[in-house]
């Protein structure tokens, strides 16, 4: 069936530097997207979304980018914190249907 | 804004017995979704559910799983005879009537011995 891939499945980076999160979906009718954030014990915490009708979002510290010609969706973490440590899941949804889910990446927060 | 509830956060037993699990939605979520997610691995849908009705149970084990949602608001998703791959953390997610922001509950972790 349709799935939702990371490009790497872990990522270290240095505290205060910037965190890029990438993403490949397979669906192209999919038209809704979220990132969600997984701390160990907890269930998937909402970060940000877009919808394909959009190329670019931001929240507060972070900036999701869809890039749909080549389906492609990626998370930007601005001055990443100690707490930003978690794994990191991407889902894509069509209207109505179910959010499919890729692997996740693991960002780890170096000090 | 009350997050959604599940129950029990953690679950032992033992393979071929029976189990079940419990979710609330947030308040006025007509979509109401089980996912389950194997550690190291993203959540996989289990069913999906709109008001009492089922949406989407392609993926669902017939065979052992079940789940209902009888008033179209809280939940009850049951494995029956369990199996040691049953062992997973089980998510129930909910999501309102603007289609956005699917919300997750903490999950109930169970583990088959």
């Amino acid at each position: 069936g349709e799935s939702v891939g990371l490009h790497l499945p872990t990522l270290s980076v240095q505290e205060g530097d910037n965190s890029i999160i990438n993403c490949a979906y397979s669906n192209s009718a999919s038209d809704y997207f979220i990132w969600y954030k997984q701390e160990s014990g907890k269930g998937p915490q909402f970060i940000i979304d877009i919808r394909s009708n959009m190329d670019k979002r931001q929240g507060q510290r972070v900036t999701v980018l869809l890039n749909k010609t080549v389906k492609h969706l990626s998370l930007q973490i601005a001055a990443t914190q100690p707490g930003d440590s978690a794994v990191y899941f991407c889902a894509e949804n069509m209207y109505g249907q179910n959010f499919v889910f890729g692997p996740g990446t693991r960002l780890s927060v170096l000090p | 804004e009350a997050g959604v509830a599940q129950s029990p956060r953690y679950k032992i037993i033992e393979k071929r017995q029976s189990v079940a699990f419990w979710c609330n939605p947030i308040s006025g979520h007509a979509t109401l979704y089980w996912y389950q997610q194997i550690l190291g691995q993203g959540p996989k849908l289990l069913i999906q559910f709109q008001n009492n009705g089922v949406v989407d149970d392609s993926q669902l084990p017939k065979d052992r799983f079940s789940a209902e949602r009888l008033k179209g608001v809280d939940s009850t998703l049951k494995i029956q005879p369990a199996k040691l791959e049953d062992s997973a953390v089980y998510l129930c997610a909910s999501m309102g009537p603007l289609n956005t922001e699917a919300f997750f509950g903490q999950g109930t972790r169970l583990t088959v011995v």
